[in-house]
């Protein structure tokens, strides 16, 4: 099955600065790479999402870059915000799948005033 | 309508108890989702009901019976679960189940359960 290794686990950035936040993922038929974002007692919402016929998809502040050959894609977030902070989760899944999503493990992204 | 709702929102309960958490929405979507969430971890999946039928149980112990009773309500009974059981239990939907295109999920807020 899919297997989605997330990076890194926490990050902090200070108010203006940038924030990535990398994944990779095992199954190349996987076709849909969405993000997520939790605010603390929330629940996840779709931030942006990519799909594999697609290099880079943009989104105001947030944007998506997608490498199939390396399986990896990423999330950058430009002119972070204090509401930015929340724990940013990546998920892949493969075409046909009906267990829909693998998740990675999240990214608790805090940033500072 | 463009949201998943579930009920309660908290609930707390014992080990000899019986539950139910509630799930509703009304995007026509036919893929429903019962989703375990600890804190600080990704949502796990338990179920995946695909036109009213289970499609996928991940080997969920029995305490947990989902139920689908309409293409809008999912439900999940809850007995004799155990302190390990506390956590978010999320519901979600989806237009269809492994669709090649665009399937996005969408949460519900969540059901939070504390054992005693």
């Amino acid at each position: 099955g899919e297997n989605v290794e997330q990076h890194p686990s926490t990050l902090s950035v200070q108010e203006g600065d940038s924030a990535v936040i990398k994944c990779t993922y095992s199954d190349s038929a996987s076709n849909y790479f969405p993000w997520y974002k939790q605010e603390l007692g929330k629940r996840p919402q779709l931030i942006i999402d990519i799909r594999s016929n697609v290099g880079e998809k943009k989104d105001q502040r947030i944007a998506v870059t997608l490498n199939k050959t390396a399986k990896h894609f990423s999330l950058h977030i430009t002119e972070t915000q204090p509401e930015d902070s929340a724990v940013y989760f990546c998920a892949a899944r493969p075409s046909g799948s009906a267990r829909q999503l693998t998740f990675g493990s999240g990214t608790q992204l805090t940033v500072l005033p | 309508d463009t949201e998943v709702t579930q009920t309660p929102k908290h609930l707390v309960m014992g080990m000899t108890n019986k539950k139910s958490l509630k799930c509703e929405q009304h995007m026509g979507h036919r893929a429903m989702y019962w989703y375990k969430q600890k804190a600080k971890k990704p949502p796990e999946l338990m179920f995946v009901y695909s036109y009213e039928k289970l499609s996928i149980n991940e080997s969920v112990p029995s305490r947990f019976s989902p139920e689908c009773p309409n293409s809008s309500l999912l439900n999940l009974h809850l007995h004799a679960l155990q302190p390990e059981d506390s956590a978010l239990y999320l519901c979600a939907s989806s237009q269809v189940v492994g669709a090649s295109g665009a399937n996005v999920l969408t949460f519900g807020a969540g059901s939070r359960l504390t054992v005693l």
